[in-house]
C-alpha cells in the first residue's frame, strides 16, 4: 500500500498569512494527488486534483504543485473560513489512501 | 455538481449486520464509478469500497473485504453497502461520493455507525 505522511500535524496561523502544507507519499505517485478541506461536523470538500488543478468554485487562493513522492497544498492570504483539516489522497492505486491530515488553527 | 443523501446508519451489535443507502439527485448517476469512505470521528478518512458505472467492476479495502459488499442500481439513482459480520472497530461516519477521474467528488454528508454491545 502507498503510504502518505503530511507536515505538519498541526498549523497555528493568522489571518492573511500564507500558510504550506506538505504530502509525502512512500512511492511516486505520479501526481495522482487530491487536496480535501474538511471542517467540523461536514463532510470533506475537494479543493484540488491531479495535484495543482483547482476544483471548480474553490478560491484562486488555493494551489498545489509536485511531483513524484512530495507535493504541497498552499493558501495564499488565509481567509477566516479556511481555518479546517486538510487532508492528502493518493488515487494512483488501490486502496486509495489518505494522509493523517494537517489541522490549522489560529 | 449533484447531491448524495446517505441513510441507513444506526447501532448495531457486533456480528452484526447494516445496509447503507445512498441517493444521488442532480447527478448523472449513470455516468458516475462510485466509493464509500468512513472516519473515525475526529479521526483520519478510509476508502473502503469501490464500484463502477455499471456495476461490473468492484474494489475493496482488505479491512472490509469478504464483509461488506458495494453495488447500485442506476434505475434508482441509488448506492449501496452491505455490511455483514460488524466489528467495534467498523465504528465511524459513512461517506458516499462519486469518483470521477484522480478525484471523490461530490460527497454526501454521512451516516454514523455505531458497533457495541
Amino acid at each position: 500500500d502507498i503510504q502518505l505522511t503530511q507536515s505538519p500535524f498541526f498549523l497555528s496561523a493568522s489571518v492573511g498569512d500564507r500558510v504550506t502544507v506538505t504530502c509525502r507519499a512512500s512511492h511516486d505517485i505520479s501526481s495522482f494527488l487530491a487536496w480535501y478541506q474538511q471542517k467540523p461536523g461536514k463532510a470533506p470538500k475537494l479543493l484540488i486534483y491531479d495535484a495543482s488543478l483547482l476544483q471548480i468554485g474553490v478560491p484562486s487562493r488555493f494551489s498545489g504543485s509536485g511531483s513524484e513522492t512530495e507535493y504541497t497544498l498552499t493558501i495564499t492570504s488565509l481567509q477566516p473560513e479556511d481555518f479546517a483539516t486538510y487532508f492528502c489522497q493518493q488515487l494512483k492505486s488501490y486502496p486509495y489512501t489518505f494522509g493523517p491530515g494537517t489541522k490549522v488553527d489560529i | 455538481e449533484g447531491h448524495l443523501l446517505e441513510s441507513g446508519g444506526g447501532l448495531v451489535q457486533p456480528g452484526g449486520s447494516l445496509r447503507l443507502s445512498c441517493a444521488a439527485s442532480e447527478f448523472i448517476f449513470v455516468r458516475h464509478e462510485m466509493i464509500w469512505v468512513r472516519q473515525i470521528p475526529g479521526k483520519g478518512l478510509e476508502w473502503i469500497a469501490y464500484i463502477n458505472n455499471n456495476g461490473a467492476s468492484v474494489h475493496y479495502a482488505d479491512s472490509v473485504k469478504g464483509r461488506f459488499t458495494i453495488s447500485r442500481d442506476n434505475t434508482k439513482s441509488s448506492l449501496f453497502l452491505q455490511m455483514n459480520s460488524l466489528r467495534v472497530d467498523d465504528t465511524g461516519i459513512y461517506y458516499c461520493a462519486g469518483n470521477p477521474r484522480g478525484r471523490f467528488d461530490p460527497w454526501g454528508q454521512g451516516t454514523l455507525v455505531t458497533v457495541s454491545s
